[in-house]
Order: C-alpha cells, then sequence, then structure tokens
C-alpha cells in the first residue's frame, strides 16, 4: 500500500528557531496536506498542495510539494509556544477516492 | 461555519459491548470518512461515506460499519468490543474535494 515516511520522528527546539519536516514516499502523489495536532484534538489542516514545484506559505508556516511529486516539506520559521503538537502530512489515495494516507508524525516540542 | 462536531467526545465501555458513534459534517459537504488513531498504529482510515453509499472501505474487520443520512450526518457501529479497539475516533468532511476537515474525535476506551 501507499505508506508517507515523515522525518523527524521527534523534535526539541527553542522558542524562536525555526523547523524542518518532510515527508516521502514511493508513490507520486497529485495533492500534498499538512495537518497540526494538538493532544485529545482533531488534526487541524494546515496547508494543501496541489502543483508539483509548488510553495504556499500560511503565516509562518511554508510548505512545498516536491518537483518529483514522492515528498513535500514544511518549514515553521520562529517558533513559538503553540507550535507545540504533532504535525502529519497527508495525501490523498492515487485513486481519488477520499482516503487519506497519513505520516507517521512529528512531535514538535520546545524547550523553555 | 460550524465545524465538524463529533459526540459524544468520550466513552468508556467494556469487551462484548458495542458502541454507536455520530459525526455531523461541515454543512454543504457530502463526504464523512472515519478514522481510528492509535499510539501504535497511526491513523488509519476507517470508511468513507458519499451521498449515502460507503464509496471506499479500510482494512477492518466486519464489527467495524457505519452509515450515512440524507443530511451527511454519519453514524459508526462498533460491535462486539474488544480492548485493542480503546483509541480515539476521527470523523472528517470534505465538500468532495481532497482537504478533509476533522471533528474533535470520540475517545473510546474499552475495559
Amino acid at each position: 500500500g501507499q505508506q508517507l515516511n515523515q522525518s523527524p520522528q521527534s523534535m526539541f527546539i527553542q522558542e524562536g528557531e525555526d523547523v524542518s519536516m518532510n515527508c516521502t514516499s514511493s508513490s507520486i502523489f497529485n495533492t500534498w496536506l499538512w495537518y497540526k495536532q494538538d493532544p485529545g484534538e482533531g488534526p487541524v489542516l494546515l496547508i494543501a498542495l496541489y502543483k508539483a514545484g509548488e510553495l504556499t506559505s500560511n503565516g509562518r508556516l511554508t510548505a512545498q510539494f516536491g518537483i518529483t511529486r514522492k515528498d513535500s516539506f514544511l518549514n515553521i520559521s520562529a517558533s513559538i509556544p503553540s507550535d507545540v503538537g504533532i504535525y502529519f502530512c497527508a495525501a490523498p489515495s492515487s485513486f481519488g477516492n477520499e482516503k487519506l494516507t497519513f505520516g507517521t508524525g512529528t512531535r514538535l516540542t520546545i524547550i523553555p | 461555519k460550524a465545524g465538524v462536531t463529533q459526540t459524544p467526545r468520550y466513552l468508556i465501555k467494556t469487551r462484548g459491548q458495542q458502541v454507536t458513534l455520530s459525526c455531523s459534517p461541515i454543512s454543504g459537504h457530502r463526504s464523512v470518512s472515519w478514522y481510528q488513531q492509535t499510539p501504535g498504529q497511526g491513523l488509519q482510515f476507517l470508511f468513507e461515506y458519499f451521498s449515502e453509499t460507503q464509496r471506499n472501505k479500510g482494512n477492518f474487520p466486519g464489527r467495524f460499519s457505519g452509515r450515512q443520512f440524507s443530511n451527511s450526518r454519519s453514524e459508526m457501529n462498533v460491535s462486539t468490543l474488544e480492548l485493542g479497539d480503546s483509541a480515539l475516533y476521527l470523523c472528517a468532511s470534505s465538500f468532495d474535494g481532497n482537504e478533509q476537515f476533522f471533528g474533535p474525535g470520540t475517545r473510546l476506551t474499552v475495559l
């Protein structure tokens, strides 16, 4: 089946630092989505990417759709305490049937 | 516009019982998907309904079932609960595109 490999698994950073994470697959996708999940809550959609090479920003967040269509990247600039959480990449099934495959997640912790 | 709502938020059941979870999608969204999230397996797709029809199904046993009503609200049912069914069950709605919006989830604990 289609799998999304997300790295790193966890990050420990200081407030104000920039963050980078990525998601790779052996399969080609036409859409990449990035979600953030807080403890005990559902994932919240941060950014959606629809075109290879596309670079999209949402405030301090910037995501890119890889040229090969097999990967995507998420960057967070000048991290703040509320950025703490788990970030997931996701991509719809290549069969276009609404099934989302999720990455394993990157847990972001900010060290005081 | 109101987001996806799920009820109940928390549920405790014992093995062998059955449970029904409810999801109300964002107004105008016709697609509802269900996911199971556990620490060990991550987010796993259960099934997706569109216009009252199951359009796709994940690799879960037949004890997991769902349905969608004419107003797009959806329910999922788990029969003969097992300890391993303890999880956060998430519902997501979509107009008919790739962007799925999630509810807060129902935390099910099976004792």
